[in-house]
């Protein structure tokens, strides 16, 4: 069954850095999405991504982050520089794009910044 | 925005018994209801969903309900498993990105 991959599953990096969360959505999904879930706390949507440009982001979605869609396959979180509050596990999610709204997530990548 | 509340926080039930979820949301124009569960250290995993022409669908142990009139919805499981602890989500949405319940940590105790 096709999956959502992501890498790395862990990324620490320190206070300032950049850092590029990537992730592979199923083959022919259109949607993109990315969430984020601090420790303890619920799923919060960050952006999404239709088209190759932001169909819509919350207030989360600053500045300091961008995405892009490099290539057919890979579809990346760009965070410019990195805040302690930034921890926290980050979601790519995809979906098809037909009748059905259904988002598949990948396994996640924990971001520590230290 | 869609506001989706969640409760409750813990659940504890004994193997074979039911658990019952459930969730409020705010925005009437919400139209679609998945649930998800997380294991440890995983992502969420969709378990079922609902839409909103439907009053309630089941798949297997699992059953979800909607009433759109009081805005809530509800996540059943009968006869639990051990294999049925983790932290389920509810969500809600009725345009492209998901409004996440708190979650809900279950423990199947055997």
């Amino acid at each position: 069954e096709p999956e959502v991959t992501q890498t790395p599953s862990h990324q620490v990096t320190q206070m300032g850095q950049e850092v590029i969360l990537r992730c592979v959505p199923i083959s022919n999904h259109l949607y993109f999405y990315w969430y984020r879930q601090i420790l303890g706390q619920k799923v919060e949507f960050l952006v999404s991504f239709y088209n190759n440009e932001i169909s819509e982001k919350s207030e989360i979605f600053d500045d300091q982050f961008s995405v892009e869609r490099p290539d057919g396959s890979n579809f990346t979180l760009k965070i410019r520089s990195t805040k302690l509050e930034d921890s926290a596990m980050y979601f790519c999610a995809s979906r098809d794009g037909s009748s059905t709204d259904t988002q598949y997530f990948g396994p996640g990548t924990r971001l520590t910044v230290l | 925005g869609e506001n989706v509340e969640q409760h409750p926080s813990t659940l504890s039930v004994q193997e074979g018994d039911s658990a019952v979820i459930k969730c409020t949301y705010s925005d009437s124009a919400s139209n679609y209801f998945p649930w998800y569960k997380q294991e440890l250290g995983k992502g969420p995993q969709l378990i079922i969903d609902i839409r909103s022409n439907v009053g309630e669908k089941k798949d297997q142990r699992i059953a979800v309900t909607l009433n759109k009139t009081a805005k809530h919805f509800s996540l059943h499981i009968t006869e639990t498993q051990p294999e049925d602890s983790a932290v389920y989500f509810c969500a809600a949405t009725g345009a492209n990105n998901l409004f996440f319940g708190t979650g809900t940590r279950l423990t199947v105790i055997p």
